[in-house]
């Protein structure tokens, strides 16, 4: 199994340009998850999704999109790039919510200038 | 106020010691999570606690729920093992939620 996929591992934007992060996981997962890492910090929720066609907004959502068509796939979208949003992304995926163990794709990192 | 607390930050070691890991967290939670993270790398999920202790090859994860408290200890520490190390807690009846620590960095020199 492939497990959890996230493509591009880098990638260097400009400001105000606009991207989509790709995450595919191969476990028939219900719930998947965005996170970013800043240095020194803890990873923090962008948004998550329940199952297809259901997401929700985590901690800190502003500047971002996500969607969640098939069970498969959770992309996550970048309108218009900011600075602030240069960070380390991670997808996740997880069986259900409670107890079962989380596997974490390889994380893209991002870089606006 | 971080509900993750992890202790040390930074850790160095040389080969072969026991080295231990402490996570501290405030809130009622259904599981919590080790996880490593290699330079550049992705994240790997190592154990899944809800109880008592656990044990892979030389990694031992504890915790105890009424302390609020959880340790990695790592025996015959190797400079493969050199990472960061990440403390992640599913809050009770939050169940789409982790707080996560920010992570002990591991570095063991030969």
């Amino acid at each position: 199994n492939a497990g959890v996929t996230q493509t591009p591992k880098f990638r260097i934007l400009k400001i105000g340009q606009s991207m989509t992060l790709q995450c595919t996981q191969d476990m028939n997962h219900n719930y998947m998850y965005w996170y970013r890492q800043d240095p020194g910090m803890g990873l923090k929720l962008i948004y998550y999704s329940v199952g297809a066609g259901i997401t929700d907004k985590g901690e800190v959502p502003n500047g971002y999109n996500v969607s969640r068509s098939t069970t498969e796939d959770f992309p996550l979208r970048l309108e218009l790039a900011a600075p602030s949003q240069t960070s380390v992304y991670f997808c996740a995926s997880s069986y259900s919510a409670e107890n079962t163990e989380a596997f974490f794709g390889q994380g893209t990192r991002l870089t606006v200038v | 106020k971080n509900e993750v607390e992890q202790s040390p930050q930074n850790l160095t070691a040389q080969e072969g010691e026991f080295i231990t890991i402490n996570c501290s967290y405030s809130v009622g939670i259904s599981a919590l999570h080790w996880l490593q993270q290699h330079p550049g790398g992705g994240i790997v999920s190592l154990f899944m606690l809800s109880s008592g202790k656990k044990k892979h090859g030389r990694l031992i994860a504890t915790i105890n729920i009424q302390e609020k408290h959880s340790s990695l200890h790592i025996t015959a520490s190797h400079p493969r093992d050199s990472a960061v190390y990440i403390c992640a807690v599913r809050p009770l009846g939050t169940g789409n939620q982790f707080y996560f620590g920010t992570g002990t960095s591991l570095t063991v020199i030969p």
